[in-house]
């Protein structure tokens, strides 16, 4: 049974676009949901990352939004560059256990 | 570079052998995780460390693989016994438990092809 939903598996849009990648979870012991940027060849690293008590987050060009009773969040990209192009991983995980659940990605393509 | 840090990057071992990994956290860390990543899926969670006590294991762990962090500094993963299937990257992620959840850092990973 797969804990965290991720859509779309990938995603082509044009530079300045606003590529949205959307995350479901089912356990709702899970109280932090961090996002991972990951290049090919290299180990994922933290984009930014919410917790339940609030709906949105923003850091750049980067925003999370959080729907606690849909169980559902997003990443927006903002003015997205050929350099966003990556695989994005939604994650979840409870309290002080710590270990992430992945989601299985989203490729992104941002086109010149 | 004050990363996590793993080594090596690349390993081609024939099926049936032995391979050992080596992680080195982010120093002030004092959790340690092992995932392992198969080409086009997220990474899925093997085992954590706080300190050198191993605290959780994944039933993806079987028994030919063990990892220790003897001194609650670096742990090594080995795997015992390749088989095929064994091909992966093996991700190393720390984090401080003086974060209320953890931000996870993650290493560039060790990519095993067991041929």
């Amino acid at each position: 049974q797969q804990q965290v939903k991720q859509s779309p598996q990938s995603l082509i849009v044009q530079k300045g676009g606003i590529p949205i990648i959307n995350c479901a979870y089912e356990n709702t012991a899970f109280d932090y949901f961090p996002w991972y940027q990951q290049f090919p060849g290299k180990g994922p690293a933290l984009l930014i990352a919410i917790r339940p008590d609030v709906s949105e987050k923003k850091e750049g060009r980067f925003t999370i939004s959080f729907n606690k009773s849909a169980k559902q969040f997003s990443l927006h990209i903002m003015d997205s560059q050929p350099g966003d192009s990556a695989t994005y991983f939604c994650a979840a995980s409870r309290g002080s256990q710590g270990n992430l659940i992945f989601g299985k990605g989203t490729k992104l393509s941002v086109k010149p | 570079d004050t990363g996590v840090s793993q080594d090596p990057r690349h390993k081609i071992t024939k099926r049936g052998q032995n391979v050992t990994f080596r992680c080195d956290p982010i120093s002030e860390h004092n959790r340690l995780y092992w995932y392992r990543q198969t080409l086009g899926q997220g990474p899925e969670f093997l085992t954590y460390f706080q300190n050198e006590a191993q605290l959780e294991k994944s039933r993806l762990l079987s028994d030919r693989f063990s990892a220790e962090r003897p001194k609650g500094s670096f742990s090594t993963l080995e795997i015992q016994r390749t088989e095929q299937g064994d091909s992966a990257m093996y991700l190393c992620a720390s984090s401080s438990r003086q974060a209320a959840n953890t931000e996870a850092f993650f290493g560039q990973g060790t990519r095993l092809t067991v041929v």
